[in-house]
């Protein structure tokens, strides 16, 4: 499989609790990027990795939310504390650093619900 | 103001026609500008960039830059039901490693 992978595709979980998504980038892929979707939006960014290094992280994201990429290869995004607003597709992205930042492969996503 | 905004939809055509999608954005310095496709329940595609003014084609696709009226667009001539999807704007500013997403345009094209 030569694509971007994300698992658990879908979670349910009660507020409060943690939850932590894995995203695996196509394997030569230097960057990755984390975006949540909620329905009738755009993806919203969210982070930012080049290799292993946090480039970028949203203004927007609470300190509930914490990602990593530790070797440069997979990364986890983890929610602390979720609350019913966290509800929403988290999506993880990769691409080339030779190729234009806007260039993304996507993943398929992981939806998470919040009760 | 959004810093991308699209055309409300949703926007319905006929097979075989041109669909016109549309966009603005607010930055001046942006200088990358993409359109991805998003099949119903999928993730975002990449279906076209554009760098520079003027219009782009590939296949049924052309994508038109305006920097000076801060307007990008898509056009999909013959129109197939398989092009039935949610159409997103991004755009890149220079200095910025993140893109900026419209909410998207619903296309449904018609039999």
């Amino acid at each position: 499989d030569t694509g971007v992978s994300q698992d658990p595709r879908h979670k349910i979980t009660k507020r409060g609790q943690n939850v932590t998504f894995r995203c695996d980038p196509i394997s030569e892929h230097n960057r990755l990027y984390w975006y949540r979707q909620t329905l009738g939006q755009g993806p919203e960014f969210l982070t930012y990795f080049q290799n292993e290094a946090q480039l970028e992280k949203s203004r927007l994201l609470s300190d509930r939310f914490s990602a990593e990429r530790p070797k440069g290869s997979f990364s986890t995004l983890e929610i602390q504390r979720t609350e019913q607003g966290d509800s929403a597709m988290y999506l993880c992205a990769s691409s080339l650093l030779a190729v234009n930042t806007g260039e993304l492969f996507f993943g398929e996503g992981s939806r998470l619900t919040v009760l | 103001q959004k810093e991308v905004e699209q055309n409300s939809g949703p926007l319905s055509v006929p097979e075989g026609a041109i669909a016109s999608l549309n966009c603005t954005y607010s930055d001046r310095v942006s200088q990358s500008f993409f359109w991805y496709r998003q099949y119903s329940g999928k993730s975002p595609e990449l279906i076209m960039s554009i760098y520079s003014n003027g219009d782009k084609e590939d296949g049924r696709f052309t994508a038109q830059l305006n920097k000076a009226s801060q307007y990008v667009s898509l056009l999909i001539r013959d129109s197939q039901p398989s092009d039935s999807a949610t159409y997103l704007c991004a755009v890149n500013s220079g200095s910025a490693r993140q893109l900026t997403f419209g909410s998207g345009t619903q296309l449904t094209v018609l039999p």
